[in-house]
């Protein structure tokens, strides 16, 4: 069956990078994208942007520039966010989440991944 | 690109009919059909309701219906139970090749 695993809760101070991890089971993972999506606490959630997970080119929604990086690693079928410099206005939970080939909609989610940023 | 426009919160009793609107423009949920929408509990990942507008994944309660007008989508969920009280949010594909989702509306069975 379909699994996304996310890493594990991190706390980190200001000014860190961390890296959050999504690892894929269950399907050919090079044949659906990856999309990361940020739920800030009392907030919905938003739309980060996604990669191909076959060419590992990126696409970043508007406001995820620049701190923002995603990346795959297909021997092990896993998925990556990496923030850097991180501030107080990312602390949230991010999720990695697969495009149902190509109709633009998010069939399997991992568990999400708390990333507290504090001092 | 600014988030669709859903009510913040809708209610119902058991064994009633429930709609949530989800309003955009032409360049997201009025020219595409790439509506779908997600149930969230706290606590857990979003489940996949409905995509392509009105498609639902195989295995779904088919309680759970969509429907577009315009730049309007809607979520309809009969036979309200009370496990289908939780978080709902829309989501469009939108002509600046992004995906953008709605604000979100808490659902409560009363």
């Amino acid at each position: 069956q379909v699994q996304l695993v996310q890493s594990g809760s991190e706390l980190k101070e200001p000014g860190a990078s961390v890296k959050v991890s999504c690892k894929a089971s269950g399907y050919t993972f090079g044949t659906y994208a990856m999309n990361w999506v940020r739920q800030a606490p009392g907030q919905g959630l938003e739309w980060m942007g996604w990669i191909n997970t076959n060419t590992g080119n990126p696409a970043y929604a508007q406001g995820f520039t620049g701190r923002f990086v995603f990346s795959v690693d297909p021997s092990v079928s896993t998925a990556y966010l990496q923030i850097n410099s991180l501030n107080a206005e990312d602390t949230a939970v991010y999720y990695c989440a697969r495009d149902c080939h190509g109709c633009i909609a998010f069939d399997y989610w991992g568990q999400g991944t708390l990333v507290t940023v504090s001092s | 690109q600014s988030a669709l426009t859903q009510p913040a919160s809708v209610s119902g009793s058991p064994g009633q009919s429930i709609t949530i609107s989800c309003t955009g423009t032409s360049s997201d949920v009025g020219g595409f059909s790439k509506v779908s929408w997600y149930q969230h509990l706290p606590g857990n990942a979003p489940k996949l309701m409905i995509y392509d507008v009105d498609k639902r994944p195989s295995g779904l309660s088919n309680r759970f219906s969509g429907s577009k007008s315009g730049n309007t989508a809607s979520l309809t969920i009969s036979g309200l139970q009370a496990e289908d009280e939780a978080d709902y949010y829309c989501s469009s594909y939108t002509s600046s090749v992004t995906v953008v989702f709605g604000g979100g509306t808490k659902l409560t069975v009363l």
